[in-house]
């Protein structure tokens, strides 16, 4: 059974930082794209960045190119995205998805709260 | 990097059709085969009901499915359940490895 399992969110202030891990299983993580996506509360859905497979190529979204950084250890199974200099408008939910094609998400992670706030 | 503009709610009776409309541009709905539609209850996570414009994945019920035309595409329910009242997401990739999401758009079953 794929399982996504998301770990590391929490109350951090502005300004801080914060890594995020997504624990993989169930699936040959070496062998897929992985993405991060966020939840504002009460609000829709925003890409946030992605990864190759071999974990070479990155892209990220506008609005946290330069503050953040998504990685993966092939070896655990675990994609990460570290956040630095974070701001309010970064507080949501943040989930980790297996991308089965070319941007379409399959397998979701339950999400983890990160709240940015003094 | 804007969102793809969807309707903020749609609703039908059980049995009724609905169609969820999403509108880029020529940068990415337009230019590329591959927008998906997720559905995402409250408190959950999302979950993929169509894929590459059209494509239903295994275990979706084939009430639901995908089109486009121009810088829209479209999810239509078919046959309304009950169980269809959720939140509606389209995405889209927009180049560059760059992905962008709809507004969203709230299912009422009435």
């Amino acid at each position: 059974e794929v399982q996504l399992v998301e770990s590391g969110g929490g109350l951090v202030q502005p300004g801080g930082s914060l890594r995020l891990s997504c624990a993989a299983s169930g699936f040959t993580f070496s062998g897929y794209w992985m993405h991060w996506v966020r939840q504002a509360p009460g609000k829709g859905l925003v890409w946030v960045s992605r990864i190759h497979s071999d974990g070479r190529s990155t892209s990220y979204a506008d609005s946290v190119k330069g503050r953040f950084t998504i990685s993966r250890d092939i070896a655990k199974d675990t994609l990460y995205l570290q956040m630095n200099s974070l701001r309010a408008e970064d507080t949501a939910v943040y989930y980790c998805a297996r991308a089965a094609g070319f941007g379409d998400y399959d397998y979701w992670g339950q999400g983890t709260l990160v709240t940015v706030s003094s | 990097q804007s969102a793809l503009t969807q309707p903020r709610s749609v609703s039908g009776s059980p049995g009724q059709s609905v169609t969820i409309s999403c509108t880029g541009t020529s940068s990415d709905v337009g230019g590329y085969n591959y927008v998906s539609w997720y559905q995402q209850h409250p408190g959950k996570a999302p979950k993929l009901m169509i894929y590459d414009v059209s494509k239903r994945p295994s275990g979706v019920p084939d009430r639901f499915s995908g089109s486009k035309s121009g810088n829209t595409a479209s999810l239509t329910i078919s046959g309304l359940q009950a169980e269809d009242e959720a939140d509606y997401y389209c995405c889209s990739y927009a180049g560059n490895y760059i992905y962008v999401f709809g507004t969203g758009t709230k299912v009422t079953v009435l």
